[in-house]
């Protein structure tokens, strides 16, 4: 079965630092690989990433995928305390359904 | 632009009742997918609707079944609850099957059995 795995799974930074978020896969016909950020309830959509080397940005988040290592990252620069959230990493292969990491929790300090 | 509702937003079932949670997709969207997550993980995939059929389904035993309406909102129904099924049901909506468009989640319905 496919398998996404995030880490780290928690990070405590202070206001202004620069994170990196990893996350790797393993798929069958790999269709795209996507964030989320979820803070209380639902989770909300960041990117989706379906090319190799090319970034995505919005604003201070970027998110880049690596499809020949099978991973991507999401980098948070400047970051602030409603950065706080927990950060999901999904693919989505040959079939519809989203196979979600556990998530990377960030914690943010002013 | 309406985004995915869903309700109740919190409910308290007893082991072995029956729940049926609903879901208001994002306008203009006609698919639909439920997932289950449980306190620390990442969501699973339950099921997803596509002109009121099931495609695809997760690894989840019979007793959850769904509906999709005409109107492509959805329910999602839980019979003979077990502690277990105590988690943050999500449901989404997206664009079109078969097209490179995210999935929108609504705020979820937290279940607790007990």
């Amino acid at each position: 079965e496919d398998k996404v795995v995030q880490s780290p799974l928690s990070l405590v930074v202070h206001e202004g630092d620069t994170v990196t978020l990893n996350c790797s896969y393993e798929v069958t016909n790999f269709r795209s690989l996507l964030w989320y950020k979820q803070e209380k309830k639902a989770p909300t959509f960041l990117f989706m990433l379906t090319s190799s080397g090319i970034e995505k940005k919005s604003g201070r988040l970027s998110s880049i995928l690596d499809k020949k290592e099978l991973f991507s990252i999401l980098n948070i620069t400047a970051t602030q305390t409603g950065d706080s959230a927990v950060y999901l990493c999904a693919e989505q292969g040959g079939s519809e359904k989203l196979v979600f990491g556990k998530g990377t929790k960030l914690t943010v300090n002013p | 632009e309406t985004g995915v509702t869903q309700s109740p937003t919190h409910l308290i079932k007893t082991r072995g009742q029956q729940v049926t949670l609903r879901c208001s997709s994002q306008s203009g969207h006609n698919t639909v997918s439920w997932y289950q997550q449980a306190l620390g993980q990442g969501p699973q995939f339950i099921f997803q609707y596509y002109r009121e059929e099931e495609n695809g389904r997760g690894n989840f035993p019979p007793r959850f079944s769904g509906l999709q309406f005409p109107n492509y909102s959805s329910e999602l129904n839980v019979n003979a609850l077990e502690l277990d099924d105590s988690a943050l049901y999500l449901c989404a909506s997206s664009l079109a099957m078969g097209k490179n468009s995210p999935l929108h989640f609504g705020n979820g319905t937290r279940l607790t059995v007990t």
